[in-house]
């Protein structure tokens, strides 16, 4: 458990409405990811950061929005939601781990528990 | 443009079977290779692999990696149903701020 939450869990939304989803973390992590999952499609990156207002876009970042005001927290904004964007939306981070070697590793991954969302 | 590639996309297996799942990968600046595995909720940690050759394990689960030939494979031996899931594989890269590239995953379902 990296100490990732969601909010909300679940949400449906109307077409053109804002809608702003919460990732938070409690490990003071320094990489944070917002990323989508749809059939057929796999896990998508749509933007990510690397610090406090440090924030980069992925690959399907158009329609989204992130900030980053704070280490634990990142938010995802839709502006305008749109049906295309229903979608469940994983926040991920990056965490260093001991390996056997005695070093730390940094390229794993670790996800919260998702936001199931549904534009009507 | 990086890419990762899992093959089968699907698979349906019996109780007791063992299968191997494939990734291969195009990226630049190698680091290593993750395997994950998704049942109904989030993606959970598997595997990394940084070395070709060298074998990880846990339990009835096992890959290996060949940077030779840009590929791992997954191998899962006993297959159960609680083995059902998709497996998603992603390849980390040494530049600096670079997100992990990932593959879309195979659907494995293990039937009694």
């Amino acid at each position: 458990d990296a100490g990732i939450t969601q909010s909300p869990r679940h949400k449906v939304t109307e077409t053109g409405t804002p809608v702003t989803l919460r990732c938070h973390q409690t490990e003071n992590h320094r990489y944070m990811y917002w990323y989508r999952q749809d059939p057929g499609h796999g896990l998508r990156l749509i933007h990510y950061s690397y610090g406090v207002k440090d924030t980069d876009k992925g690959e399907v970042s158009d329609g989204y929005s992130v900030s980053r005001s704070k280490t634990e927290d990142f938010l995802l904004t839709l502006e305008s939601a749109t049906s295309s964007q229903t979608s469940v939306y994983f926040c991920a981070i990056r965490a260093p781990r001991r390996v056997a070697a005695g070093g730390l590793s940094y390229n794993e991954q670790f996800f919260g528990p998702g936001t199931r969302l549904t534009v009507l | 443009e990086d890419k990762v590639v899992q093959s089968p996309l699907s698979l349906v297996v019996h109780e007791g079977d063992t299968v191997t799942l494939n990734c291969s990968y195009e990226v630049t600046n190698f680091r290593s290779l993750l395997w994950y595995k998704q049942e109904k909720k989030a993606p959970t940690f598997l595997f990394m692999l940084t070395s070709s050759g060298i074998e990880k394990k846990s339990g009835r689960l096992s890959s290996i990696l060949d940077k030779k030939e840009l590929f791992s494979i997954l191998n899962i031996t006993a297959t159960q149903t609680g083995d059902s899931a998709i497996y998603l594989c992603a390849v980390g890269r040494n530049s600096g701020n670079t997100p992990l590239v990932f593959g879309k995953g195979t659907r494995l379902s293990v039937i009694a």
